[in-house]
């Protein structure tokens, strides 16, 4: 059964410093990982999205890697800003159950300014 | 291009009652997929529809819950009777390819069942 861990579950920055989220899952039988965002009482928004056959992928301040064989994900924003604050979910779209996504809790990230 | 709607926003309803969310999807995505997020859990599939046949309905908590697409349109999840577990976040994501694309989320309805 396909588990997706994310670390930290919360973070708090000063304004300006770069930083990593984690994401970890368990099978590495994937079609691909999503990292989306989600601000208090909104919907979720795409960010990047990783193809199984691809390591990385990059929009703007946003750099996401994925290492599929060792199960492992990374959110890197660089240049953080109090606009960046939200809650980062990391899923992954398992081959074994066709076209579900496989969520993580999620890490909550406040920026300050 | 609209992204994926879904109303209402927000529902409060008392254990016992009936309770529809709607969620339009993007036109012309074929895929629509129903989540929700129960307080302090991770977000949960809940069913899959291919058009107006369910792909996928693995995910549904027990047969109080009934998700309808007519047409291949819009699609409907009800809740009868609504229980105070039922309360959270129920999300609509479509997509236009199976397995390949990413997926566009609704902004949720957010259920509470007092």
């Amino acid at each position: 059964k396909q588990e997706v861990t994310q670390i930290p579950a919360a973070l708090s920055v000063p304004e300006g410093e770069n930083l990593v989220l984690n994401c970890s899952f368990t099978d590495s039988a994937i079609y691909n990982l999503q990292w989306f965002r989600q601000d208090p009482g909104k919907g979720l928004t795409s960010l990047l999205l990783i193809q199984s056959s691809q390591r990385e992928q990059t929009s703007g301040r946003l750099n996401a890697s994925l290492d599929k064989s060792s199960g492992r994900s990374t959110l890197y924003i660089a240049a953080s800003q109090p606009g960046d604050s939200a809650t980062y979910l990391c899923a992954v779209s398992p081959m074994e159950y066709g076209n579900k996504l496989v969520f993580g809790a999620g890490t909550i990230l406040r920026v300050k300014s | 291009e609209a992204g994926v709607t879904q109303f209402p926003s927000h529902s409060v309803i008392e254990k016992g009652q009936t309770v529809t969310l709607r969620c339009d999807p993007i036109s012309g995505h074929d895929n629509l997929y129903w989540y929700r997020r129960v307080m302090g859990k991770e977000i949960k599939f809940l069913l899959h529809f291919v058009k107006e046949s369910k792909q996928d309905e693995s995910g549904m908590p027990n047969n109080r819950f009934l998700a309808e697409r007519t047409g291949g349109t819009y699609s409907t999840l009800k809740v009868q009777p609504a229980e105070l577990e039922d309360s959270g976040v129920y999300f609509c994501a479509s997509s236009q390819v199976t397995g390949v694309y990413g997926y566009t989320f609704g902004s949720g309805t957010r259920l509470t069942v007092v």
